[in-house]
């Protein structure tokens, strides 16, 4: 396995349309992250799932943000009727709960700009 | 809540050493991290600490003050490839990280 993989890498859309990223996970970690980031900003926690149950979910997400860990590898985050502000870069991790320190590994990230 | 500070900028010299300084406060503590992201890349994991003390991994190490809520991460012998942002992350009382804003360095020749 060669790392986190995050799909697409670039979407462009215009503002009230739909999207949805997808993030495959280490496949021995348990543990899956979703991230946003802005220009000159650290990455802003959104939510987590250990295996298909969703944990956390940050109290700043909108009603308009939706992850699923179905089957508790790949993971989707969707941004329904997407406006200006959600323009950002969408980054996923994974952890394994069997390391002693617990570290994220990040994807590349998936960059949405909204028209 | 939970606050996380660290420097926005620093620049520094290809050989010094440059010491890049986390202060944070959060609702419990279950470690903190330290990662470098280049410029749109994603960020890669440098440092862990989660007892006080200073942890060394080659040219890079990483202090903590758990009392003090306060860490620093020492670049020794600098080079070019350095230019990166650096974050502090701290597990809090939940399992995710949370991130400073992290701190951009430039290393000039």
């Amino acid at each position: 396995d060669t790392g986190v993989s995050q799909d697409p890498r670039h979407k462009i859309t215009k503002r009230g349309q739909n999207v949805t990223f997808r993030c495959d996970p280490i496949s021995e970690h348990n543990r899956l992250y979703w991230y946003r980031q802005t220009l000159g900003q650290g990455p802003e926690f959104l939510t987590y799932f250990q295996n298909e149950a969703q944990l956390e979910k940050s109290r700043l997400l909108s009603d308009r943000f939706s992850a699923e860990r179905p089957k508790g590898s790949f993971s989707t985050l969707e941004i329904q009727r997407t406006e200006q502000g959600d323009s950002a870069m969408y980054l996923c991790a994974s952890s394994s709960l069997d390391r002693d320190t617990g570290e994220l590994f990040f994807g590349e990230g998936s960059r949405l700009t909204v028209l | 809540g939970q606050n996380i500070d660290q420097p926005t900028e620093m620049t520094a010299t290809e050989g010094a050493i440059v010491q890049i300084n986390c202060t944070y406060q959060t609702s419990g503590f279950n470690g903190l991290f330290w990662y470098q992201q280049h410029a749109g890349e994603a960020p890669t994991f440098l440092s862990y600490n989660v007892l006080d003390g200073l942890e060394e991994k080659g040219r890079f190490s990483s202090f903590l003050s758990r009392s003090k809520g306060y860490s620093y991460l020492l670049l020794k012998e600098l080079q070019m490839k350095d230019s990166a942002s650096y974050l502090c992350a701290v597990r809090a009382d939940t399992d995710k990280l949370i991130f400073g804003t992290g701190t951009r360095l430039q290393v000039f020749p």
